[in-house]
Parts: structure tokens; sequence; C-alpha cells
């Protein structure tokens, strides 16, 4: 298995709820990252997580909530969204020695109503 | 600062055609260097890499990428395009913290028929 999955592909949600994105790889990577992309403009990093611990937080804002149930899985907990948070969320995985490059998922599709 | 130039925001070649996107990059050390090409909607997927070694790097698709490290380029090229090569294209760096990779602004490639 060469994949990242994400899920779900698309998500609508309102400013005043909860939702939670998943992202899952077999690959045995043990660095994982979620990036955010605008249209038209490069990902952005979010966090990375090496060996399951948070390594960094690009000053996300707390209403972006990451965990890293285990190796495999990663999740990000949305809450109270604005809808400038409106994006293409990815995630990638990689070995933590990193040079081999990232393996990206498809994105879920966010929309902030 | 670390920093990946991409100077192209749009080209448009015909089909059969050859191709180069630029790619500068700013970083002190040896970098590792990485073009990945995006569809719309999609995630990112990985061309090539370069670490070390040979300065010409082939990729994935019949994409090749040269390292110039006097001209600090990593330009990508094809000699011959097929119109389902149209995507936007993103040359990267690995920075020196904790696997964070650094994106050019990207390069949206058209192919004419």
């Amino acid at each position: 298995d060469t994949e990242v999955t994400q899920t779900p592909k698309h998500l609508v949600m309102g400013m005043t709820n909860k939702k939670s994105l998943k992202c899952e790889q077999h690959m045995g990577h043990r660095a994982m990252y979620w990036y955010k992309q605008k249209a038209k403009k490069p990902p952005e990093l979010m966090f990375v997580y090496s060996y399951e611990k948070l390594s960094i937080n690009e000053s996300v804002p707390s209403r972006f909530s990451p965990e890293c149930p285990n190796s495999s899985l990663l999740n990000l907990h949305l809450h109270a969204l604005q809808p400038e948070d409106s994006a293409l969320y990815l995630c990638a995985s990689s070995q933590p020695q990193q040079n081999y490059g990232y393996t990206f998922g498809s994105g879920t599709r966010l929309t902030v109503v | 600062a670390q920093s990946v130039t991409q100077p192209d925001i749009h080209i448009t070649v015909s089909e059969g055609a050859s191709l180069e996107l630029r790619c500068n990059y700013s970083y002190g050390a040896t970098p590792y260097l990485f073009w990945y090409v995006q569809s719309p909607g999609q995630g990112l997927q990985l061309l090539l890499k370069y670490f070390s070694g040979d300065t010409l790097v082939q990729g994935i698709k019949g994409f090749e990428a040269e390292f110039k490290r006097s001209q600090s380029s990593f330009n990508l090229r094809k000699p011959s395009v097929h119109w389902s090569d149209a995507a936007e294209y993103f040359c990267a760096v690995l920075g020196n913290q904790g696997g964070k990779l650094i994106f050019g602004q990207g390069t949206e490639l058209s192919v004419k028929p």
C-alpha cells in the first residue's frame, strides 16, 4: 500500500459545528503532516507529527486541533471555524529522515458556511 | 532564509512541444529538491527528487530535472508535452526545520491542441 487516504473528500460545515478530518497510511511512515492549501496557492504547513509526537505547530489557531492516535492515523479536529478557513486540507507522510519526499493524500475540500 | 522561486506563474505550450519550468532556490547547504504536480482538486504527486550525485534526475511521466548549483536552479524539463500534463507544478526544497517542505508559488501549465 503506497497511498495516503483522506476522508471525507468534501466537507461543508457551519461556523458552530465540530467536525474531524481523517488521514491514514500503511507505508510504515513515522512522520505525518497537515497542510492547508488555498486556491492558486502552494500548500502551507500546519502541523508535523514525528513518531506520534507533535514536533511542529506553525502557529495555527486553536480552532484546529491535531491528533495522532497511532503511527498510521492522523486526525484534524475542527471547531468554530471561519469562512476564511475554507480550503483544501492535505495530509502527507514520510520517513522521519524526510529525504525520500512526502506522499500526499488527495485532500479534503472544506467549505465553511 | 530558505526560499523557492518559480518565475513563471502560467505557461502555455503546444502538445508535442518541449517544456521547461524554472525553479530557483535559496538554501545554505546542499539542498534536497523536489518537483510535484497537482491536477485540479487533487493532492500532490511527486515527479522527481534530487539529494546528491548525478545532477540530471529522471522522474515519472517522462520528466527530468537538472540541478545547477552555480545557478541555484532545479529546472524541470520534458521533451514532448501531452495534453494530460496540463496541471499545476510546484518546486520545493526541504527546509532545515524538522521536515518542512518549502514550496514555490507554482507554475500553471496549459497545453494547446
